[in-house]
């Protein structure tokens, strides 16, 4: 199974504070994705990255949010000005299989906004 | 019309039963149906995962079936363990590197 590691596992920050949570795929492919889970819930699609652009979002996926891969490996998810909402599980994903079909997500990152 | 329906929301079962879990979709342009399986603390893991052109996929004691007709699939874990108390998520798929669709999630509990 294709691994992905985030980090850090948890992150605790102020209101209105920025957090930066990284997602580091083993192997060389272009399709990433973040998805995030507010604890009890479903996980929910935030965006889709490929070679180096958006290719697609959500709604929650709105102007405080930003991804980039800023130096050809690290996947970065940017919370510019953090809400007491945003406090979920975030997942980084990446897709494998013939079609690039099955979805391998990682271990995920805590975030706890105060 | 994105939407994938779950139930049961919760679910016991006993040791050496069969649990069985139902989605719905409504969205025809999904065209693969995986399940995912998930412990407190940690990311959704593949479990198992089906194409519409076939009703029924078998891996080990998961089984999906998958009523194209009825926009239904479920999925079924024969002889359920201890080590099966997770939560499950139906989720969708339509076309190659899309996003996928969640359903709300199973929790599921075997008891000895």
């Amino acid at each position: 199974e294709p691994e992905v590691t985030q980090t850090p596992s948890h992150q605790v920050t102020q209101m209105g504070q920025e957090v930066i949570l990284r997602c580091v795929p083993i192997s060389n492919h272009l399709y990433f994705y973040w998805y995030r889970q507010i604890l009890g819930q479903k996980v929910e699609f935030l965006v889709s990255f490929y070679n180096n652009e958006i290719s697609e979002k959500s709604e929650i996926f709105d102007d405080q949010f930003s991804v980039e891969r800023p130096d050809g490996s690290n996947f970065t998810l940017k919370i510019r000005s953090t809400k007491l909402e945003d406090s979920a599980m975030y997942f980084c994903a990446r897709e494998a299989g013939q079609a690039n079909e099955k979805l391998f997500f990682g271990s995920g990152t805590q975030l706890s906004v105060l | 019309q994105q939407q994938v329906k779950q139930s049961p929301q919760s679910l016991i079962v006993q040791k050496g039963g069969i649990s069985i879990i139902n989605c719905a979709y409504e969205n025809t342009a999904f065209d693969y149906f995986p399940w995912y399986q998930q412990f407190p603390g940690k990311g959704p893991a593949l479990l198992i995962a089906i194409r519409p052109d076939v009703s029924e996929k078998k891996e080990g004691r998961f089984t999906i079936s998958f009523n194209k007709s009825a926009k239904q699939f479920s999925l079924h874990i024969m002889d359920s363990q201890p080590g099966d108390s997770a939560t499950y998520f139906c989720a969708a798929h339509a076309g190659t590197a899309s996003k996928l669709t969640f359903g709300t999630g199973t929790r599921l509990q075997v008891t000895l």
